[in-house]
């Protein structure tokens, strides 16, 4: 049982580049969650999905951040032209159902370290 | 607003002792609250899952407890070890799927 999956691990960017970070939920979740850490922080929730939908995005930065988890393969969290300020660990979770059943449960993947050189 | 809060950021305890991780949180209206375990560098590893209509779940050293009425929540672990030492955190989720994390109680088992 292959436990939720996000590559690279580790991401080096310089300004202006684009960094595209993937996601490979746990077999038979259908709910993706990005959070992003930053230095020194606690988790900060980014956005949800489920396949095709975007279903809460308040976490999300208006510019320059996009996600999606198209009906086959992985989930992108994109981010355009990155500065420094977006250095910081992602990561992804996933669950087989959302809500208060025990279904719920949030599975994190390993994160990708990004850092904007 | 809907905040969690841990506290103390850190803590330092002997080998053997048995010990107590809080969490608040600012609204009673909460679908589940999830504790995870973080070690340096790495992921977070789902430790206990507290839904809403629960008091408490266990799992082998780790009890974790949830009362509404105060916006507590509590994760007692038996018999530390310095393999525990790492970063606990506890998670709500408060009528929605997203989770709202607290900073962290990093914590050190002094051999």
């Amino acid at each position: 049982n292959a436990g939720v999956m996000q590559n690279p691990r580790h991401l080096v960017r310089r300004r202006g580049q684009e960094a595209r970070l993937r996601c490979s939920p746990m077999k038979g979740h259908s709910h993706v969650y990005w959070y992003r850490q930053l230095p020194e922080e606690g988790l900060k929730f980014m956005v949800y999905l489920q396949k095709e939908n975007i279903i809460d995005e308040s976490g999300m930065p208006k510019e320059r951040f996009s996600a999606e988890f198209p009906k086959e393969g992985p989930s992108i969290l994109r981010i355009q032209q990155v500065v420094r300020g977006d250095s910081a660990a992602y990561f992804c979770a996933s669950s087989q159902t959302s809500g208060v059943s025990i279904l719920g449960e949030q599975f994190f993947g390993p994160g990708t370290r990004l850092t904007v050189l | 607003k809907q905040e969690v809060t841990q506290i103390p950021a850190a803590l330092s305890v002997p080998e053997g002792e048995n010990l107590v991780l809080n969490c608040s949180f600012t609204d009673s209206a909460i679908y589940n609250l999830q504790w995870f375990r973080q070690d340096p560098g790495k992921g977070l590893t789902s430790l206990l899952l507290i839904q809403s209509s629960q008091r408490e779940q266990t799992s082998g050293r780790l009890n974790a407890s949830l009362d509404k009425s105060s916006g507590r929540s509590t994760l007692y672990i038996a018999a530390s070890q310095p393999g525990d030492s790492a970063t606990y955190l506890c998670a709500a989720s408060f009528g929605n799927e997203k989770l709202t994390f607290g900073t962290g109680t990093r914590l050190t088992i002094i051999p």
